[in-house]
């Protein structure tokens, strides 16, 4: 089944933890990209992938690092989280028919 | 500054009404216009939009495109309490991001018994 999973679902953690949240995807998709949605403010894009190694900021990018080692994964790294980054995070991979297929979220708390 | 703007935030109405969801855009290069549907979690894919005055049915929604006036709807007609969901619509453009979407505040649409 074509997907694109996340890791963990849930996490609550502790203000300057480092931590990775992961994304993989099955299609063969070469674009990926990070979103967090809050209320009010819809969803906004973090960083985004065009292709293996190649990786740029998006709208909100500030306190978050990316890394695309290979075409299938795309991981999204807190260094050193704070409590304005507790949010709903999405992370999702762009075909050609069909736009964007997103995973199915990981809720973020940082305390 | 590409951006999408989305009407009503809010609408709640009763099983059986017909619905109609308001996007408006503005963009510098446009690719494609996307609706998607929110329940609980990940947004779904609903439909992409890309020619003017084509619209688009799935079952009980469909969805048309105006590129003269920047501005697409949803339908949803004889609504049923599982269309309950935020509705999102997204900008793909051309950008330097090659891809990147661009998302309105969404609709959250309350469908009552």
């Amino acid at each position: 089944e074509a997907q694109v999973t996340q890791n963990p679902r849930y996490l609550i953690t502790v203000t300057g933890k480092k931590l990775t949240v992961t994304c993989s995807q099955n299609m063969n998709h070469e674009y990926m990209s990070w979103y967090r949605q809050d209320p009010g403010l819809g969803l906004r894009q973090i960083y985004y992938s065009m292709n293996v190694e190649v990786t740029d900021k998006g709208d909100v990018p500030e306190g978050y690092k990316v890394s695309r080692k290979e075409k299938r994964n795309f991981p999204l790294i807190l260094e050193s989280p704070s409590p304005n980054q507790t949010s709903l995070y999405f992370c999702a991979s762009r075909g050609q028919a069909y736009g964007y297929t997103f995973g199915s979220g990981t809720r973020l708390t940082v305390v | 500054e590409d951006k999408v703007v989305q009407s009503p935030l809010s609408l709640v109405v009763h099983e059986g009404d017909t619905v109609t969801l308001n996007c408006s855009y503005e963009v510098t290069n446009f690719r494609s216009l996307l609706w998607y549907k929110q329940e609980k979690k990940a947004p779904t894919f609903l439909f992409m939009l890309t020619s003017s005055g084509i619209e688009k049915k799935s079952g009980r929604l469909s969805s048309i495109l105006d590129k003269k006036e920047l501005f697409s709807i949803l339908n949803i007609t004889a609504t049923q309490t599982g269309d309950s969901a935020i509705y999102l619509c997204a900008l793909l453009n051309y950008g330097g991001s090659q891809g990147n979407l661009i998302f309105g505040k969404g609709t959250k649409l309350s469908v009552k018994p």
